[in-house]
């Protein structure tokens, strides 16, 4: 069973601060790689993706992966109170558009 | 651009009765996936479309669960008997298809099966 697991938290950090998520994966052959922000009662909505090695940036958000270490993570820098949402991370294995996506991590930003 | 459209955005019904969910793509998509989300299960793949064939349905829970996608512009999914386990978010995705492609979802449904 592949499997994605998260820190189910809650986080909680004050403005100005960075957030860090991460993200653990068991398939080896996973080779996508996705943030989505769901706030309550709301769809997920697409923050980031990374399919290489490395960091990847846009914005206030930093993606990062290691293969090596399944382990993905997102970076908030200057956390806003409206980053406040739980950050989903979901993987696709190689040659497939099948996402496993993990339970979530609830992030609060205090003013 | 209209984002993925889903109906109806609320359903409630009582036990045994036959519940319908709609999608409409995001246009030019190719591919269009079916997941339920609960507070215990998380978030979960029920079926997926890519060029309106069903390529993967191990997510649907059992024989009570259908879905098709008569063209592609619109999808359904139909629970018939409905239970109340079912008590769920529904959502819709689609994606430009292939891998290394970025999904996209719907508002949802918020079904509650008394």
């Amino acid at each position: 069973q592949k499997e994605v697991e998260q820190n189910s938290g809650p986080l909680s950090v004050p403005e100005g601060a960075i957030a860090s998520l991460n993200c653990t994966y068991s398939d080896r052959g996973s080779q996508s790689f996705f943030w989505y922000r769901q706030y309550s009662g709301k769809s997920p909505e697409l923050i980031m993706f990374i399919y290489s090695n490395g960091d990847k940036e846009d914005g206030r958000f930093t993606a990062q992966l290691n293969k090596a270490s399944q382990y993905v993570s997102l970076l908030i820098r200057d956390s806003q109170p409206s980053d406040s949402a739980t950050y989903l991370c979901a993987v696709a294995q190689g040659g497939s558009e099948k996402l496993v996506f993990g339970k979530g991590t609830k992030l609060t930003v205090n003013p | 651009d209209a984002g993925v459209i889903q109906s109806p955005r609320h359903e409630v019904t009582e036990m045994g009765q036959e519940v319908t969910l709609r999608c409409k793509p995001i246009s030019g998509h190719n591919s269009l996936f079916w997941y339920r989300q609960t507070m215990m299960r998380g978030l979960e793949l029920l079926i997926y479309f890519n060029n309106n064939v069903p390529i993967d349905d191990s997510g649907m829970p059992e024989d009570r669960f259908s879905a098709k996608m008569p063209n592609a512009s619109f999808s359904t999914l139909k629970i018939q008997p409905s239970e109340p386990r079912d008590s769920a978010v529904y959502f819709c995705a689609s994606s430009l298809g292939g891998e290394l492609r970025e999904q996209y979802f719907g508002p949802g449904t918020r079904l509650t099966v008394t």
